[in-house]
């Protein structure tokens, strides 16, 4: 696709739900990142993807949090056993191999969890 | 610890004013400054900066790094209703994947 996609774009659960997250990069993008906005607060690092080298997921709040991404393209955000701190917009990017300075951003993924 | 800080955290001004945004970074291996608009969601890029004193400018936005003091600025002047929006400051450091963000301005532009 042109940009950078995500899905859903609305979620709302209930504490305790596992709750799945996808982002469709650019394609050709090699590099892969998810941040979380909180309400009135700054993008936070999640985790980073970088081809097929091991992810950074220095950013992950939680054992709670977990993120794969199959073939080096579609990745999925998954959060378990949800609580109501999770409450947050989920932002998928996307760049070139070695340039985190030129992210692409998704629509993001508001997630409510009553 | 590396830090972002913006101010205002919310400005509301007129059509027409000039309005300045502020961003200051305590960071190690700084490599560049960048600003998002982010209007809905998604933050959309305005500037990157690398060099301290060279102004960016793109139509009534613009804006300048000084590393020696660690800030930097965005302008916009002529503001109109479609400025309205958060912006962001990030910083990208050297060896890092990620860009470190701050946590916004929110600017609201009335009629």
């Amino acid at each position: 696709g042109a940009g950078v996609s995500q899905s859903p774009s609305n979620k709302v659960t209930e504490k305790g739900k596992d709750v799945e997250l996808r982002c469709d990069p650019i394609s050709g993008h090699t590099a892969l990142y998810w941040y979380r906005q909180s309400l009135g607060q700054g993008l936070e690092f999640l985790i980073y993807f970088q081809g097929n080298s091991a992810p950074d997921k220095s950013g992950l709040p939680s054992d709670r949090f977990s993120a794969e991404r199959t073939g080096g393209s579609v990745s999925t955000l998954t959060i378990q056993r949800t609580q109501q701190e999770d409450s947050a917009v989920y932002l998928c990017a996307s760049s070139l191999a070695g340039l985190p300075g030129e992210q692409f951003f998704g629509p993001g993924t508001r997630l409510t969890v009553l | 610890e590396d830090k972002v800080v913006q101010s205002p955290l919310s400005l509301v001004v007129h059509e027409g004013d000039t309005v300045t945004l502020n961003c200051s970074y305590e960071v190690t291996n700084f490599r560049s400054l960048l600003w998002y608009k982010q209007e809905k969601k998604a933050p959309t890029f305005l500037f990157m900066l690398t060099s301290s004193g060279i102004e960016k400018k793109s139509g009534r936005l613009s804006s300048i790094l000084d590393k020696k003091e660690l800030f930097s600025i965005l302008n916009i002047t002529a503001t109109q209703t479609g400025d309205s929006a958060v912006y962001l400051c990030a910083v990208e450091k050297t060896g890092a994947n990620n860009l470190f963000f701050g946590t916004g301005t929110r600017l609201t532009v009335i009629p």
